[in-house]
This record gives structure tokens, C-alpha cells and sequence, in this order.
């Protein structure tokens, strides 16, 4: 068990509707990190917060947006959805900028299908 | 930019032979590498690490990895490979420099009994 968790596991909604994920981050771990995978493009960062700021910027498209809470979890908030955007999505925390040399701790994931 | 390249998609051994899944990278600092493991419907896994020191890293279930800084690479290996190793692995780099890590696209390793 990494410690990270993930909600809700399975989302399946309708091209334009909007949906939430959350991410609870290790105990003690202050960045969070979310990453995309899909079938045909690999594992691809979307976002890092650091300690309730956004600290890196990857593939995000315009329609997403994340945000890091005071107690350190996360949502990434997805919106005017399209077929696409049917993907495993990812959360994983790490300890910080001191901690680089560290791996990090992936949640399990929550699958979203996109009819 | 940071990147990683996995040059196989798929890897099949038998059971019980050696096994070496490639990585090379590409970072503008010095590296922090990574391996993980993934399962189906299962977040990944951290299987090894290189900062610094030894070239050759040992992890966990039996992996290794070594470093080689002239051809930036870092290939998984494992002495004698068993079924249960089947899962999709990842090559990840980290810039000492910066917070996210680039992953590689995955390599599928199938061992046969």
C-alpha cells in the first residue's frame, strides 16, 4: 500500500459533463503530482503542487485544473469533456524540493470513460 | 527538457533467464533515475533508484540497474526471471534541478513459463 488515495476508482460520464478527482497524499508528503495514461500516449504529468502552490506545469490542457487544499490534497477538476480525455488518471506525492532523490507514491488510479 | 526513451515496447524471456529492459535519458544536470513497476488496474510501483556512488543498483524482487553515464543509460536487469515479473515497467528521470519526472512509455515484460 503506497498510502496515496484516489477517488473515486471508476468514473464513467457524457461527452460535455464535468467531474472531480481526489487525491489524499502520503502522510507527511507535501507535493502532489497527476499524471495521465493512456493507452496510446504513455504516462503523461499534468500538474505539481508543492505545499498548496502550483509548482509545475506539464500537458494540461485548458479544460483541467487542479488545486492543492490546506491539508494537502488534491482535486483535479476536468471539464467540457471529450471522448479523449478516456484515460487512467493518476495521482502520486512525493516528500518536496529536498527530497527529489526520492521516489514517488502513485495511488491506484481512477479510470475515466468519456461515452 | 528532460526526456526518457524505452526502445522496446515488448520484452519476452523464459522463465529463468536473464532479462534487461533498456532506458537511456536525456537531462541537462545530473540525473536522478528511477524504476518502477506497474500491474494491472495498480498505481505504479518504485522498484530502484540511482543518485549517486555505485554504478550498479540493487532493489527490490531480485531487479538491478546500471547506471552508465557515457551512454545515459539505465537497463533494468534481473539474473533469472520469473512469471510473476509479467508487468509493464518505467524508466523515470529526475533533473536535480526540478520537481516532475519524466517517464518513459513503458515496456510490457512478459516471462513464459
Amino acid at each position: 500500500d503506497s498510502g496515496v488515495t484516489q477517488t473515486p476508482k471508476h468514473l464513467i460520464t457524457a461527452t460535455g459533463q464535468r467531474v472531480t478527482l481526489r487525491c489524499s497524499p502520503r502522510s507527511g508528503d507535501l507535493s502532489v503530482y497527476w499524471y495521465q495514461q493512456s493507452l496510446d500516449q504513455g504516462l503523461q504529468f499534468l500538474i505539481q503542487y508543492y505545499n498548496g502552490e502550483e509548482r509545475a506545469k506539464g500537458n494540461i490542457l485548458e479544460r483541467f485544473s487542479a488545486q492543492q487544499f490546506p491539508d494537502l490534497h488534491s482535486e483535479l477538476n476536468l471539464s467540457s469533456l471529450e471522448l479523449g480525455d478516456s484515460a487512467l488518471y493518476f495521482c502520486a506525492s512525493g516528500g518536496g524540493q529536498s527530497s527529489y532523490n526520492s521516489p514517488l507514491h502513485f495511488g491506484n488510479g481512477t479510470r475515466l470513460t468519456v461515452t | 527538457a528532460q526526456s526518457v526513451a524505452q526502445p522496446e515496447d515488448q520484452v519476452n524471456v523464459a522463465e529463468g533467464n536473464p532479462l534487461t529492459v533498456k532506458c537511456t535519458y536525456s537531462v541537462s544536470g545530473n540525473p536522478y533515475l528511477f524504476w518502477y513497476v506497474q500491474y494491472p488496474n495498480r498505481g505504479l510501483q518504485f522498484l530502484l533508484k540511482y543518485i549517486t556512488g555505485d554504478n550498479l543498483v540493487k532493489g527490490s524482487y531480485g531487479f538491478e540497474a546500471e547506471f552508465n553515464k557515457s551512454q545515459t543509460s539505465f537497463h533494468l536487469k534481473k539474473p533469472s526471471a520469473l512469471v510473476s515479473d509479467s508487468a509493464l515497467y518505467f524508466c523515470a528521470v529526475r533533473d536535480t534541478n526540478a520537481g516532475k519526472s519524466t517517464f518513459g512509455d513503458g515496456t510490457t515484460l512478459t516471462v513464459k513459463p
